[in-house]
């Protein structure tokens, strides 16, 4: 079955870096990759979805990569800010129908 | 858009009771997902609609899950005979089907824990 991996340790970084979160994959073959966000006791929230043949996706701070032959996703969160500090989950679909998730990755961002 | 709603927020059973929960999806999705999610970890898929027809479910789920979709519109998921294992947030997400990559839209969980 799929396995999904995100950075097992919390990563904790100081304002105004750039945050940089991992999702690997194996024995998968994604077409679609979303990211979402999770702030503690609230559901998911979607941020960005990047399609297989699609090498890099942005929005305002975020940037996301998809990198299929290392089966590999990157997250970045540039100009980082305390508001930014959540868990962050990885998604992926091979249907666009059912969505499997990683095991997400906690950050903190210091003032 | 007024969001995913799910009731109860919280639940708190005895071993062998059996609890329903309740998600009302965004008025036009016709997409509708279960999740569960324990301390730590992602959100599993358990089982997922597109009208009123359950078109797929996790090996996961065991026969004392059963979820229902009756009209297309709200759904609900049923544990029988619960278990301390069940104890976890169940998270419900609706997305629209108008292509294949249509982001989930989740409401904020029911939060079970089973004594």
């Amino acid at each position: 079955s799929q396995k999904i991996e995100q950075n097992s340790e919390a990563l904790n970084i100081q304002e105004g870096k750039t945050a940089t979160l991992t999702c690997n994959y194996t024995n998968y073959s994604p077409a679609y990759l979303q990211w979402y966000r999770q702030d503690p006791g609230r559901g998911p929230v979607f941020l960005l979805l990047i399609r297989e043949n699609e090498k890099e996706k942005r929005k305002e701070r975020l940037k996301v990569t998809f990198d299929t032959t290392l089966k590999q996703s990157l997250f970045h969160i540039t100009a980082s800010q305390p508001a930014d500090s959540a868990t962050y989950l990885c998604a992926l679909s091979n249907t666009g129908n059912q969505f499997y998730f990683g095991t997400g990755t906690s950050l903190t961002v210091i003032p | 858009d007024t969001g995913v709603s799910q009731d109860p927020r919280h639940k708190i059973t005895k071993r062998g009771q059996n609890v329903t929960f309740r998600c009302d999806p965004i008025s036009e999705h016709n997409r509708l997902y279960w999740y569960r999610q324990t301390l730590g970890q992602g959100p599993e898929f358990l089982t997922y609609f597109q009208n009123e027809a359950q078109l797929e479910k996790s090996r996961l789920l065991s026969d004392r899950f059963s979820a229902e979709r009756p009209k297309g519109s709200f759904s609900t998921l049923e544990i029988q005979r619960t278990e301390q294992g069940d104890s976890a947030m169940y998270l419900c997400a609706s997305s629209l089907d108008d292509r294949d990559n249509s982001p989930l839209h989740f409401g904020n969980g029911t939060r079970l824990t089973v004594t």
